[in-house]
């Protein structure tokens, strides 16, 4: 699986958009964008994931470059339970195959 | 939907006994998954499970660590002899197909 870049950590206001940039430059073209989130001492959840289209869900939005070397997660209004750590993951996307974690991004939500 | 259940939620043994880790996926996964999370290492895959059947092991750190996985609604990672080593938070997830995994809420192992 490609390997992912990111921020260790990031500041954002309370009610601003969150903007969490991820670099994977070495993505193959049947590898997907995998997003989850951590916080603090729960277990990881899944936000969100795309293949080469913008998509949206109720949680976030997921930029996908042209491409495909890099992507942002857009928390459009950020909450202090926003506050967490995030994980850029790319793996291949047929079959439920292993997701290796990196050490994502710390964001900080500031009231 | 109960979500993935583990249990214990917190365990404290001394070193050399023998730890047995549970957890339950959400009915209808038809894979799950075993992570270790400590500061210095991250969240590590030990070992994942398609239809009940090991898929891969690579993860698991020695032959202390074992994996079971007798039914589908079933999964167990034992360490027997536990160490002050293996004091970290083990997650199970489950999944179906190339949708997002689902996670438990992890067991706090502490060995002393």
């Amino acid at each position: 699986d490609a390997k992912t870049t990111q921020p260790p950590s990031m500041d954002c206001a309370e009610g601003r958009a969150a903007n969490l940039p991820c670099n994977h430059s070495t993505i193959s073209g049947n590898e997907y964008v995998y997003w989850y989130r951590q916080i603090h001492s729960q277990g990881p959840q899944y936000i969100i994931h795309g293949l080469k289209n913008n998509e949206t869900n109720e949680m976030a939005s997921l930029i996908i470059t042209e491409d495909r070397k890099s992507s942002t997660l857009i928390l459009p209004h950020a909450t202090l339970r926003d506050t967490a750590v995030y994980y850029c993951i790319v793996r291949v996307g047929r079959g439920a195959q292993k997701l290796v974690f990196g050490q994502g991004t710390r964001l900080t939500i500031n009231p | 939907d109960a979500g993935v259940i583990q249990s214990p939620r917190h365990e404290v043994t001394e070193m050399g006994q023998e730890v047995t880790l549970r957890c339950k996926p959400i009915s209808g996964h038809d894979y799950l998954f075993w992570y270790r999370q400590t500061m210095m290492r991250g969240l590590e895959l030990l070992i994942y499970f398609n239809n009940n059947v090991p898929i891969d092991d690579s993860g698991m750190p020695e032959d202390r660590f074992s994996a079971k996985m007798p039914n589908a609604s079933f999964s167990t990672l034992k360490i027997q002899p536990s160490e002050p080593r293996d004091s970290a938070v083990y997650f199970c997830a489950s999944s179906l197909s190339v949708a997002g995994y689902t996670f438990g809420s992890g067991t706090r192992l502490t060995v002393v």
